[in-house]
C-alpha cells in the first residue's frame, strides 16, 4: 500500500502566498496528482507531476521530488474562493490507473 | 461538452435494503472508476472499468458491492443489504484512457438509517 501524509487543516490570509505539503511512501512511483475539492463538490483536477521538479499553471505551482517522496502546491495571490480541501494523490504503481488519495488539506482563506 | 454525471445526488435508504447508484460518463471515455469518500477522508478507490469489463474490483469492500457496466457506458453501483457504515459520498470518474487525467462527476451522497 502507500502512505500519504498532508496536513489536516492550513489558514491564509487573502492575497497571501500558501504551501501545503504532501509526502508519500510507495514501493514505486507513477504520478502524482493534486485535486481541489469545494464541500459537497467533487474534486476538480490541479495538476500532474511524473518528473522532478516545478509545474507551473497560473496561480498554482506543483513540485515533486521522487527520491524524497515529496510534493507541494503552492496558491498565489490567495482568494476566498480558494478555500477548499486540496486532496495530494499518487497513482497506484501496480495497477497504473487507480489514485489513492491522502486525507487532504482543508485550507481557510481569512480576509 | 458535458461532464461525469451521477444520480441520484442524493439517497437515503434504510438499513437492510438495495440501492442503485448511476454514473454517466464524459462521451468517448473508456476507463470508469467508482470511489467512496467518508467524511474527512480522501476518496477510496473502489472499481474500474474498461470498456465494459471490471478491470480492477479490489476496492469493494465485500460481496455485497456490486458494479457493471454492460455497454461500457453507463455504469451502476449497487449495494445490497446496506448498513450505517455504508453511508458515504460515492463518487464516480472517467478518463479516456485507463492512465489518462480523471475526471470526477457530482457524487451521490447515500445514508443508510
Amino acid at each position: 500500500g502507500q502512505n500519504i501524509d498532508q496536513p489536516t487543516e492550513m489558514t491564509a490570509t487573502e492575497g497571501a502566498i500558501v504551501q501545503i505539503n504532501c509526502t508519500y511512501q510507495t514501493s514505486g512511483f507513477n504520478g502524482l496528482f493534486w485535486y481541489q475539492q469545494h464541500a459537497g463538490e467533487a474534486p476538480t483536477f490541479l495538476s500532474y507531476n511524473v518528473l522532478d521538479g516545478l509545474e507551473e499553471k497560473g496561480r498554482f505551482s506543483s513540485f515533486l521530488s521522487r527520491s524524497k517522496g515529496y510534493s507541494y502546491l503552492l496558491l498565489k495571490e490567495l482568494q476566498m474562493k480558494d478555500s477548499a480541501s486540496y486532496l495530494c494523490a499518487v497513482r497506484d504503481p501496480n495497477s497504473g490507473y487507480a489514485l489513492n488519495f491522502g486525507k487532504g488539506t482543508s485550507l481557510l482563506v481569512t480576509p | 461538452g458535458a461532464g461525469v454525471s451521477q444520480t441520484p445526488s442524493n439517497k437515503v435508504t434504510e438499513k437492510g435494503k438495495y440501492v442503485e447508484l448511476r454514473c454517466d460518463p464524459i462521451s468517448g471515455h473508456t476507463a470508469l472508476y467508482w470511489y467512496r469518500q467518508s467524511l474527512g477522508q480522501g476518496p477510496e478507490f473502489l472499481i474500474y472499468f474498461q470498456g465494459t469489463g471490471a478491470a480492477d474490483d479490489s476496492g469493494l469492500p465485500n460481496d455485497r458491492f456490486f458494479a457493471v457496466r454492460p455497454e461500457g457506458s453507463v455504469s451502476t453501483l449497487k449495494i445490497q443489504r446496506t448498513e450505517r457504515g455504508d453511508s458515504a459520498m460515492y463518487l464516480c470518474a472517467s478518463s479516456l484512457t485507463g492512465r489518462g487525467e480523471q475526471y470526477f462527476g457530482p457524487g451521490t451522497r447515500l445514508t443508510v438509517t
